[in-house]
């Protein structure tokens, strides 16, 4: 049974750059929440995607965002790359829009703006 | 708003124990989680407290105040391989996912 998984490990770009970044959830899970880690820090809340909608969104400008597919996966964008979007992005995933209390987390991507 | 409190940083002696302690003030509550995240990882699940009162699993404890914004994460008898970050997040709301995270305390447990 494949967990969550993210590509690619690690990216980096310039600033100004665009990136789109990928996940896959766990089998069976149908919604996925997109969280930024900067070092040091905890998660802050990106957006949630269940049904290809975004049903969710924390406090991130429009620079960020996402896509689910049909088959669940899930892609977030990035757009004129600061420095400051320099973090691990984790994708987590979960079944039934939030109705389950359980998420599992991705390995992440390690994003590294210059 | 939402506001997740805890401790930047603890040390701990192996087959000790451990207690860190979150405070909380959000919007709505719809459960508490602790979470373990090794440098470079994903953050694994703990415990998931919804009611008031004590949730053990195995080394692991986690307990919950509603009324009083807290919850703690006891770690008992202590391993060099519990040497992480522990998060605090909750869940504000009634649907959804979205979950707000403390900043994480990082626990070093030492021989």
């Amino acid at each position: 049974d494949a967990g969550v998984t993210q590509s690619p490990t690690h990216l980096i770009k310039t600033r100004g750059q665009q990136v789109t970044l990928r996940c896959s959830p766990k089998s069976g899970h149908d919604t996925v929440s997109w969280y930024q880690q900067a070092l040091g820090q905890g998660p802050q809340f990106i957006f949630q995607y269940y049904e290809e909608e975004e049903r969710q969104r924390g406090n991130f400008p429009d620079r960020f965002s996402g896509h689910q597919f049909p088959n669940y996966s899930s892609e977030l964008n990035v757009n004129a790359l600061l420095l400051g979007d320099s973090a691990l992005y984790l994708c987590a995933s979960s079944l039934g829009g939030g109705l389950a209390y359980e998420q599992y987390f991705g390995p992440g991507t390690r994003l590294t703006v210059t | 708003g939402q506001n997740i409190d805890q401790p930047t940083e603890m040390t701990a002696t192996e087959g000790a124990i451990v207690q860190i302690n979150c405070t909380y003030q959000t919007s709505g509550f719809n459960g508490l989680f602790w979470y373990q995240q090794h440098a470079g990882e994903a953050p694994t699940f703990l415990s998931y407290n919804v009611l008031d009162g004590l949730e053990e699993k195995g080394r692991f404890s986690s307990f919950l105040s509603r009324s009083k914004g807290y919850s703690y994460l006891l770690l008992k008898e202590l391993q060099m391989k519990d040497s992480a970050s522990y998060l605090c997040a909750v869940r504000g709301e009634a649907a959804g996912n979205k979950l707000t995270f403390g900043g994480g305390t990082r626990v070093l447990v030492k021989p």
